[in-house]
């Protein structure tokens, strides 16, 4: 079992709607959370951290955790074309090691 | 630094030979990983430094691969005899220890693309 595990997609929104992404992790002893973006051929960037249970909100972006089921999520409102990419989700567990989904490519379409 | 930096951006290589790439981690960072990013992948963790401590090693893939870490500052990815495989970008990543911002995120350097003919 991968200790995170994210639909690779491809997900596809219009412009202007809202983008879930989800991800979930096996280890309970995971401390933080993290999502970032990918675009192609670039490094990853952060866009949001979470460490607490419940929603965490940064302009068009809110990252949600439930660490009782073990799943955290981003949503993006008002996806824009520029938005399109791979989102990464990472999990810190125990020890500072952190584990990587292989991520969701998002394709905002005008 | 104002980032991560690595170097070099790319490198090609014959099947055989040794590479060495290099990460310098934003100043004041104490944890330093290196991944592996082979195309359309997810990122491989290879290895971990965190200040003095002996390094967490767990993902490297084989003897060939070694990484040291200087100082506590810049660190060095070799690879031995290198194959095909090898192929991939290394993307190095720097972290600070203390709970400040409550996360330990993660900010990562341009990556080296290094390709093994």
């Amino acid at each position: 079992q991968k200790e995170v595990e994210q639909n690779s997609g491809p997900l596809s929104v219009p412009e202007g709607a809202i983008a879930s992404l989800n991800c979930t992790y096996s280890d309970r002893g995971s401390q933080s959370f993290f999502w970032y973006r990918q675009y192609s051929g670039k490094s990853p960037e952060l866009i949001m951290f979470i460490y607490s249970n419940g929603d965490k909100e940064d302009g068009r972006f809110t990252a949600q955790l439930n660490k009782a089921s073990q799943y955290v999520s981003l949503l993006i409102r008002d996806s824009q074309p520029s938005d399109s990419a791979t989102y990464l989700c990472a999990v810190r567990g125990v020890g500072n090691q952190f584990y990587f989904g292989t991520g969701t490519s998002l394709t905002v379409i005008p | 630094g104002a980032g991560v930096s690595q170097s070099p951006s790319n490198k090609v290589t014959e099947k055989g030979k040794d590479v060495e790439l290099r990460c310098d981690p934003i100043s004041g960072h104490t944890a330093l990983y290196w991944y592996r990013q082979s195309l359309g992948q997810g990122l491989e963790f290879l290895i971990y430094f965190q200040g003095n401590s002996a390094p967490d090693k767990s993902g490297l893939p084989s003897d060939r691969f070694s990484a040291e870490r200087t100082g506590g500052s810049v660190s060095t990815l070799t690879i031995q005899r290198t194959q095909q495989e090898d192929s991939a970008v290394y993307l190095c990543a720097s972290s600070s220890a203390g709970w400040t911002s409550g996360g330990y995120e993660q900010y990562f350097g341009p990556g080296t693309r290094l390709t093994v003919t």
